[in-house]
């Protein structure tokens, strides 16, 4: 089975950051990777898939890149409405989720 | 509107049994695949079973394999989850998700609360 792991766990940031999220395949998922963003009470929604593309209507500041095991999401900009839960999801074999990655208000 | 509404979720006693169903509208839910994923609360996502549009190939997460089976009926646009042999671990909101080919989750369910508890 292919293992996600996210880092960090837990992120703390202020409106106006560049942030970034990492996340890595126990072996190699092509650009097969997805990212979603949660908050509490509500279904994911997702961000990104394919590695880099963005789904239609999300913000522009919301980018995704990567290959292979290595991928990461980045917020250019923070603004409030960002501050969540962030998942990668891996769709190569199966599907795998990461353990979650949580964007704090600093 | 795309729309997916998941229900059946209640509470069940261990070993008991469970069939959740997610009902689409809103789009041609023959031409979709479908996935199933839980979240157990304060936790993660974990994703548990996918159908073909078809229904012909099915896979499914080591954690529920030979306890869960899911099936689609295209003509009534409804998704299910038959879930056996439950146990306390398996409490959890439940949600579905669509998938097309490169696209993995684009929309998904409000979720339905399953709670496995004597």
């Amino acid at each position: 089975d292919i293992q996600m792991t996210q880092s960090p766990s837990t992120l703390s940031a202020s409106v106006g950051d560049r942030v970034t999220i990492t996340c890595r395949a126990s072996q190699s998922i092509g650009g097969w990777l997805a990212w979603y963003q949660q908050k509490p009470g509500k279904a994911p929604k997702l961000l990104i898939y394919k590695a880099s593309s963005l789904q239609s209507g999300v913000p522009s500041r919301f980018s995704g890149s990567g290959s292979g095991t290595e991928f990461t999401l980045t917020i250019s900009s923070l603004q409030p409405d960002d501050f969540a839960t962030y998942y990668c999801q891996q769709y190569n074999n199966y599907h795998t989720f990461g353990q979650g990655t949580k964007l704090e208000i600093k | 509107e795309v729309q997916l509404v998941e229900s059946g979720g209640d509470l069940v006693q261990p070993g008991g049994s469970l069939r959740l169903s997610c009902g689409a509208s809103g789009f041609s839910f023959s031409s979709y695949e479908m996935n199933w994923v839980r979240q157990a609360p304060g936790k993660g996502l974990e994703w548990l079973a996918y159908i073909s549009s078809g229904g012909s190939t099915v896979y499914y997460a080591d954690s529920v394999k030979g306890r869960f089976t899911i099936s689609r009926d295209n003509a009534e646009s409804s998704l299910y989850l038959q879930m056996n042999n439950l146990r306390a671990d398996d409490t959890a909101f439940y949600y579905c998700a669509r998938e097309k080919q490169v696209v993995p989750g684009d929309y998904w369910g409000q979720g339905t609360l399953v709670t496995v508890a004597s």
